[in-house]
C-alpha cells in the first residue's frame, strides 16, 4: 500500500460547484498533513496545512479523520482558476520527510 | 533571487552520457529534497537531505543516480550513463522544516532532462 494515496481523477465540475477530494494515509506518513496545488507545467505550492480540528481558508476546507486515516479537501463555489492538480502530503513520523500523493486533477468548466 | 534556484533549466543529452543537475536552496533551509516528475505523472521522491546528511535515499531508482549536498547548502544530483527512461523534470525543494516543523516546501522551477 502506498503511504499516501489519492484518486487521480480527473474531476470535471461546473463553475460554482462544490467538490471534495479524499486522501488516505498509512501509519508511516501520519505526523502531519498538507494540501499542495500544482498548476500545469509549474512547480507545486502549499495550499494549506491540515489541522486536527479541521480548518478553513476562504472557499477551502481541510479535515482530518485519524480514526479512518484520511484527510479531505472541500472546495466551495468552484472557479475556473481552481483547475489544477491537488497533492495530498503526509509527514513521516520517523524521518520528518514529506511524502506526496499522486495528485487529484480538477477541471472546472464554464 | 530569494527562491530555490535550479540549473540547467533544460538539458538535452545523448543516451549513455552523464549529467549533473544543481540546486541552490533558500538560504538557511536545512531540509532539501529531490523529486522527479514525468509528463502527467505525480512526484516521485528521490532523496532527502537534512543538512549534509541524507537520512532517506530510498527513492533513487538505481546506482546510476547519486546526490550530494555540501556546506548544508547547494546540492548536486548526478545521473550516470543516462537512459531514455530518465527523461523527466527533476524538481528540487527546500524547507526550514525538521520533524514536527511547518510543512511548507519551496520548489524550484525544475530541470527538464531529455535523453535522446
Amino acid at each position: 500500500r502506498k503511504e499516501v494515496e489519492q484518486d487521480p481523477g480527473p474531476f470535471n465540475v461546473p463553475e460554482g460547484a462544490t467538490v471534495a477530494f479524499n486522501c488516505t494515509y498509512s501509519n508511516s506518513a501520519s505526523q502531519s498533513f498538507f494540501w499542495y496545488r500544482q498548476d500545469c507545467r509549474k512547480e507545486p505550492k502549499l495550499l494549506m496545512s491540515v489541522y486536527s480540528s479541521g480548518n478553513e481558508d476562504g472557499r477551502f476546507t481541510a479535515q482530518l479523520n485519524r480514526a479512518s486515516q484520511y484527510i479531505s479537501l472541500l472546495i466551495r463555489d468552484s472557479k475556473l482558476s481552481d483547475s489544477a492538480t491537488y497533492l495530498c502530503v503526509g509527514r513521516s513520523s520517523n524521518t520528518g520527510k514529506l511524502i506526496f500523493g499522486q495528485g487529484t486533477t480538477l477541471q472546472v468548466k464554464p | 533571487g530569494a527562491g530555490v534556484s535550479q540549473s540547467p533549466s533544460n538539458k538535452v543529452t545523448e543516451k549513455g552520457k552523464d549529467v549533473e543537475l544543481r540546486c541552490d536552496p533558500i538560504s538557511g533551509h536545512t531540509a532539501l529534497y529531490w523529486y522527479r516528475q514525468s509528463l502527467g505523472q505525480g512526484l516521485e521522491f528521490l532523496i532527502y537531505f537534512q543538512g549534509n546528511s541524507a537520512p532517506d535515499k530510498s527513492g533513487l531508482p538505481s546506482d546510476r543516480f547519486s546526490a550530494e549536498r555540501t556546506g548544508g547548502s547547494v546540492s548536486t544530483l548526478t545521473i550516470q550513463r543516462t537512459q531514455q527512461e530518465d527523461s523527466a523534470v527533476y524538481l528540487c525543494a527546500s524547507s526550514f522544516a525538521v520533524a514536527g516543523g511547518p510543512g511548507e516546501l519551496f520548489f524550484g522551477e525544475g530541470s527538464r532532462l531529455t535523453v535522446l
